[in-house]
């Protein structure tokens, strides 16, 4: 069945930086569009970037736009987030998902833990 | 920018009891381009509604969407210990802008 694992959360400080992976299997990963979400305590749902199969077309929220880089790499089924000028308010889980293009969210990750704080 | 509104922030039920998610937009959704979205911590989230009122994949059918416009509903029948979850309500499409509700946290 389809799966996606997300790893590289963790606790960082205001102003740093981290990766997240996001290893996909059960599908083929290169046919499917694929984008990060989060979810912050109090705030919701927020889409943070998203990536067509080739990545050729990339969005990003308003929110993380020059801050967050999304790729891939369909050989490893793999996508990451790159996260730079950390703030408190990136603090969330975050998850993987497969997208069809529309951003209707057909199969989501278990989610990775995001902690920016002093 | 379309802003969906879900009600209520929380609700409280016992098993067996049935559930009225509320979502409301600000301006028309078109083609019916609202989702569901049940989230547990620590589990994978996973779609319940799409195009307003289609089940997914493996959905049981105690969940049921309606609603077009601005108005949408996600009713749960005979909800039970398992059915505890927060539930997002987003509007998809072709636009640019993506639109999540705030959430509803059912609690059993």
């Amino acid at each position: 069945q389809v799966q996606l694992v997300e790893s590289g959360g963790g606790l960082v400080h205001p102003g740093g930086s981290l990766r997240l992976s996001c290893v996909g299997s059960g599908f083929n990963f290169g046919d499917y569009y694929m984008a990060w979400v989060r979810e912050a305590p109090g705030r919701g749902l927020e889409w943070v970037a998203a990536m067509n199969p080739s990545g050729s077309i990339i969005t990003y929220g308003d929110s993380v736009k020059g801050r967050f880089t999304i790729s891939r790499d369909n050989s490893q089924s793999s996508l990451f987030l790159d996260m730079t000028d950390l703030k408190v308010d990136d603090t969330a889980i975050y998850y993987c998902a497969w997208e069809d293009g529309r951003r209707l969210v057909h199969g989501w990750g278990q989610g990775v833990r995001v902690i920016v704080s002093s | 920018e379309v802003v969906l509104t879900q009600s209520p922030g929380t609700l409280s039920l016992s098993p067996g009891e049935g559930a009225i998610l509320s979502c409301r937009a600000s301006e028309d959704v078109q083609y019916k381009d609202l989702a569901w979205y049940q989230m547990k911590r620590g589990q994978a989230p996973r779609l319940l509604i799409f195009g307003g009122s289609v089940r997914a994949r493996g959905i049981p059918d105690k969940f049921s969407g309606s609603g077009s416009g601005t108005d949408f509903t996600l009713i749960i029948n005979e909800v039970q210990v398992e059915d505890s979850a927060t539930y997002y309500c987003q509007q998809y499409g072709s636009t640019p802008r993506v639109a999540f509700g705030q959430g509803t946290r059912l609690e059993i």
